[in-house]
């Protein structure tokens, strides 16, 4: 199966700075790529849509200047938490889409990031 | 935002005992699927039913789907202790679209 892969699988970092969270999917192109956040005990909440080449749309109440989405190519996206504060601890995990609009679409979900701010 | 409820939310069984867990959404969908979490790890697919279809099995697990009722249900059996994890139902709108989660059920099951 397809493969997409997240890096660093976990950071921690102190109040304030900013943390670059990288999504690859390592065996196929993806125009889009979607990002998620997982609070403790809680579901996965989508962020916001990554698309290739274009701005990334965020979801109501996803702070776009906070949370800054790049998808510079079709196998990379990234997700940089500008002035982390604690907060916004939590799970990260991306998700690329293969085979967009055929019925052989999936999307494949990245190990996740856990991201602790002191 | 989220559109599936997933009931119960915490389930609690012996092995060798089914585990039935049930997912609510509330508007039109294009598939449904069902994932498996491990504590503090990453999503595993379980399996996907699409809008037109009713029933579908894997394996252990069997999974409906009544468009009606806007309702799935995940039915595992013979469970094992391995099975313990969170269980979320996920579905999306059409291609391209992005995945929304349900609550999820929680699972534990005991040897």
């Amino acid at each position: 199966g397809a493969v997409v892969s997240q890096h660093p699988s976990w950071v921690i970092c102190k109040s304030g700075t900013s943390v670059k969270i990288e999504c690859r999917s390592l065996d196929f192109q993806a125009t889009t790529m979607f990002w998620y956040r997982q609070f403790p005990k809680q579901s996965l909440m989508l962020m916001a849509t990554s698309n290739e080449g274009s701005k990334a749309t965020y979801e109501q109440g996803v702070e776009k200047d906070k949370f800054l989405i790049n998808h510079a190519s079709l196998t990379l996206s990234t997700l940089t938490v500008t002035s982390a504060h604690p907060e916004d601890s939590s799970f990260y995990i991306c998700s690329a889409l293969r085979g967009p609009g055929t019925p052989q679409e999936t999307q494949y979900f990245g190990p996740g990031t856990r991201l602790l701010v002191l | 935002s989220q559109q599936g409820e997933e009931d119960p939310q915490a389930l609690s069984i012996q092995e060798g005992e089914n585990a039935t867990m049930n997912c609510s959404y509330k508007t039109s969908i294009n598939n449904l699927q069902w994932y498996r979490q491990n504590s503090g790890r990453g999503l595993v697919h379980l399996i996907l039913i699409r809008s037109n279809e009713r029933e579908k099995h894997s394996g252990r697990l069997r999974v409906t789907l009544d468009t009606s009722k806007k309702s799935s249900s995940l039915l595992i059996t013979a469970s094992r202790a391995a099975d313990t994890a969170s269980y979320f139902c996920a579905t999306d709108k059409g291609a391209g679209t992005a995945l929304i989660f349900g609550k999820g059920t929680t699972l534990s099951v005991s040897s």
